[in-house]
């Protein structure tokens, strides 16, 4: 099993581009997580998918959005890149998204905008 | 802002000391996960902890979970160059009723030999 993938490892852009950020597991999970990890602010919650058709906002989902694909894939896309966006992005997931569960990490998107 | 607030920031260790690393919360928590990140990694989870006053070891790490479930602590024994890397808290708030966690800003470990 690989786990947790993400596509791109490393992106550049420039303010005003978009992009969007490819998350996929393989473990059969049903909840899945959009992370930023900034220096000195741990991980902050973006989005989350509890499960397959599902979404939810987190702690800073502005300039943000996601898609639920199918169950294996969950999607973060930029539609206009700012510089306070620049960040390492981490997309996770857990069985069944309670808090007694566990979440994997994939091994992140280092995201730099110009 | 931060609910979830980690201290220290950064913990500067000689190889075979001890430290600990400590996590505040100022809501009562569900639970609360330990993740370790290494440098360039990902978080990969350690431990949780659920019950009040709860104490946990993994060999050279011991991890307690405060009686009030507001606060927790890591701590490492004889510490190895192993164990570099960034420590995270993470708690899921009482009033919650879905797992979204808190994060705390971690602290940074590195450890001269």
């Amino acid at each position: 099993n690989a786990g947790v993938t993400q596509t791109p490892k490393f992106q550049v852009l420039k303010t005003g581009q978009s992009m969007t950020l490819q998350c996929a597991q393989d473990m059969n999970h049903n909840s899945m997580y959009w992370y930023r990890q900034d220096p000195g602010m741990g991980l902050r919650l973006i989005y989350y998918s509890a499960s397959e058709g599902t979404t939810d906002k987190g702690e800073v989902p502005n300039g943000y959005n996601v898609s639920r694909l199918n169950k294996r894939e969950f999607s973060l896309r930029l539609e206009s890149a700012a510089p306070s966006q620049t960040s390492v992005y981490f997309c996770a997931s857990s069985v069944a998204g309670g808090p007694l569960e566990t979440q994997y990490f994939g091994p992140g998107t280092r995201l730099l905008v110009l | 802002g931060q609910q979830v607030m980690q201290i220290p920031q950064y913990q500067h260790v000689q190889e075979g000391e001890d430290f600990t690393t400590y996590c505040n919360s100022s809501t009562t928590l569900s639970n609360i996960q330990w993740y370790k990140q290494r440098p360039g990694g990902h978080p990969v989870f350690l431990i949780q902890l659920v019950k009040s006053g709860e104490v946990k070891k993994q060999k050279r790490l011991t991890f307690q979970f405060g009686e009030a479930k507001k606060n927790s602590s890591l701590h490492i024994t004889a510490t190895q160059t192993t164990d570099v890397g960034t420590y995270f808290c993470a708690g899921t708030r009482a009033t919650d009723s879905w797992g979204k966690f808190q994060f705390g800003a971690g602290t940074q470990v590195v450890v001269t030999p």
